[in-house]
């Protein structure tokens, strides 16, 4: 079985301090990505990678960065946490040309930022 | 701009009754259709796809079935089942992102009561 793992399930940040989010997929996929679901808009894509080393922004990128060093595990970066940052984040992984039926996600992470 | 709309944010039917969920979407480049269930505090698993070349598909109490024209697909569960209570998600990609990202709609929340 997939497995997506997201090693932290709920958080609770100040404002202002750097947060680290952690995935890691045992699948050995190309694709992994971070969504955050917000209640009323859906899931939303803040950031992907293809390949090691290489991002590309999603549809809300701003405040977030990210780290891929490992072909497995891939980092979402809150620089400076603000309370509009509180939100579910998903991470997710897929591979090249199977299509979107075999995208699995993380149980996700809970971020409270005060 | 919100390419996937799911504009029912909750949907409540009794248990045996059919639950119809509704998704439009904007975007003619979309080519693979997929929902997606969401229990709270999980990640959002795989419920059943389509492709554009497709009307209808089908996997044992669920039905997806992909109206073109219209830009429209509809999610069909018959019966429905209280354990079927969940957020469900439509999602689209277009087929130069196979295995790519995802757009999503926002969501309905689906109550089946028994």
């Amino acid at each position: 079985d997939v497995k997506v793992t997201q090693s932290s399930r709920y958080l609770v940040k100040r404002t202002g301090e750097k947060v680290f989010l952690e995935c890691v997929q045992d699948m050995d996929h190309e694709n992994m990505f971070w969504y955050r679901q917000d209640p009323g808009l859906g899931l939303r894509l803040i950031y992907f990678s293809y390949d090691v080393k290489m991002k590309e922004k999603g549809d809300i990128p701003e405040g977030y960065s990210v780290s891929r060093e490992k072909k497995e595990r891939f980092s979402l970066i809150l620089e400076s946490a603000s309370t509009n940052q509180t939100s579910m984040y998903l991470c997710a992984s897929t591979s090249w040309g199977l299509g979107g039926n075999t995208i699995y996600f993380g149980e996700g992470s809970w971020l409270t930022v005060v | 701009d919100q390419q996937v709309k799911q504009n029912s944010p909750s949907l409540s039917v009794q248990e045996g009754r059919i639950s119809i969920l509704n998704c439009d979407y904007t975007n003619s480049m979309f080519d693979y259709f997929l929902w997606y269930k969401k229990y709270p505090a999980e990640g959002p698993t795989f419920l059943i796809s389509i492709s554009s070349i497709k009307d209808k598909n089908e996997d044992g109490r669920f039905t997806v079935f992909l109206n073109k024209s219209a830009k429209h697909l509809s999610l069909h569960i018959v019966p429905s089942q209280p354990g079927d209570s969940a957020v469900y998600f439509c999602a689209a990609s277009a087929k130069e992102t196979s295995g790519s990202r995802l757009t999503f709609g926002e969501g309905t929340q689906l109550t089946v009561n028994p």
